[in-house]
C-alpha cells in the first residue's frame, strides 16, 4: 500500500510567525495532493490542493509547495493564528480513486 | 448547508454485535467513501463508491460491508463487531473520485467492548 509520512509529528510556533508543515509521499505517480486541517472532535477540513503539473499554489495565508523530484510536499501558513492550532494531514491520490493520508502533524500556536 | 451527515456521533457495542453507521450527503456527489482514524495511523480507506450501485474495497475492508442504493446514502455495516474496530469513522463525498476534493462528515466515534 501507499505510505504518506510527515517529518514532524508536532510543531509549536509563536502567534504571528510562519509555520511550515512537511510531508513525504511514496508514489511518484501520484498526481493530486490535498492538505486537510482537523480540529479536535471534528472531521478533516479542506485547506488547499495541488496537482502534479504545478510546483506551488497559494491560498489565503496558505501556500503549498510540491517537489516531485524528492516526493515532498509542504504547507506554509503565514502569520499563524491561535485558530490555526489543529492537526494537519496531507493526502496523495495516485492514479485511481483511492486517497492515502499521512499520520498528521499537530500544530500548536503559542499566544 | 448540511453537507455530509453522519449518525450516530457516538456508539458503544459489545463484541459480536452488529450495527450500521449512516452517512448521507446532499451535494449530489457521485463519489463517497469511508475511512477509519486510529491514533498515530492517520485515515485509512475502508470502502468507497463511485456511484449508486457501485462499491469497491479500500485499504482495510475486512469486517465491513457497504452498499450504495442511492446517490445520497452510503451506510457502513459491521456484521460482528470486534475490539479492533474501535475507532473514529469518517464518511466523505466528492463530485468524482480521482482529482477531486473530498468533503468529510463530523465522524462517528465507535467503541467495541
Amino acid at each position: 500500500g501507499e505510505s504518506v509520512g510527515l517529518h514532524l509529528p508536532t510543531l509549536s510556533v509563536q502567534e504571528g510567525d510562519n509555520s511550515i508543515i512537511n510531508c513525504a509521499y511514496s508514489n511518484s505517480a501520484s498526481d493530486y495532493f490535498i492538505w486537510y486541517k482537523q480540529e479536535s472532535g471534528k472531521g478533516p477540513q479542506f485547506i488547499i490542493d495541488i496537482r502534479s503539473n504545478m510546483d506551488k499554489r497559494q491560498g489565503q495565508r496558505v501556500t503549498v509547495l510540491l517537489n516531485k523530484t524528492v516526493k515532498h510536499l509542504s504547507l506554509q501558513i503565514a502569520a499563524t493564528q491561535p485558530g490555526d492550532s489543529a492537526v494537519y494531514f496531507c493526502a496523495e491520490n495516485p492514479p485511481g480513486n483511492q486517497f492515502y493520508f499521512g499520520t498528521g502533524t499537530s500544530l500548536t500556536v503559542i499566544p | 448547508n448540511a453537507g455530509v451527515t453522519q449518525t450516530p456521533k457516538f456508539q458503544v457495542l459489545k463484541t459480536g454485535q452488529s450495527m450500521t453507521l449512516q452517512c448521507a450527503q446532499d451535494m449530489n456527489h457521485e463519489y463517497m467513501s469511508w475511512y477509519r482514524q486510529d491514533p498515530g495511523m492517520g485515515l485509512r480507506l475502508i470502502h468507497y463508491s463511485v456511484g449508486a450501485g457501485i462499491t469497491d474495497q479500500g485499504e482495510v475492508p475486512n469486517g465491513y460491508n457497504v452498499s450504495r442504493s442511492t446517490t445520497e446514502d452510503f451506510p457502513l455495516r459491521l456484521l460482528s463487531a470486534a475490539p479492533s474496530q474501535t475507532s473514529v469513522y469518517f464518511c466523505a463525498s466528492s463530485p468524482g473520485g480521482a482529482g477531486y476534493i473530498q468533503y468529510f462528515g463530523a465522524g462517528t466515534r465507535l467503541s467495541v467492548l
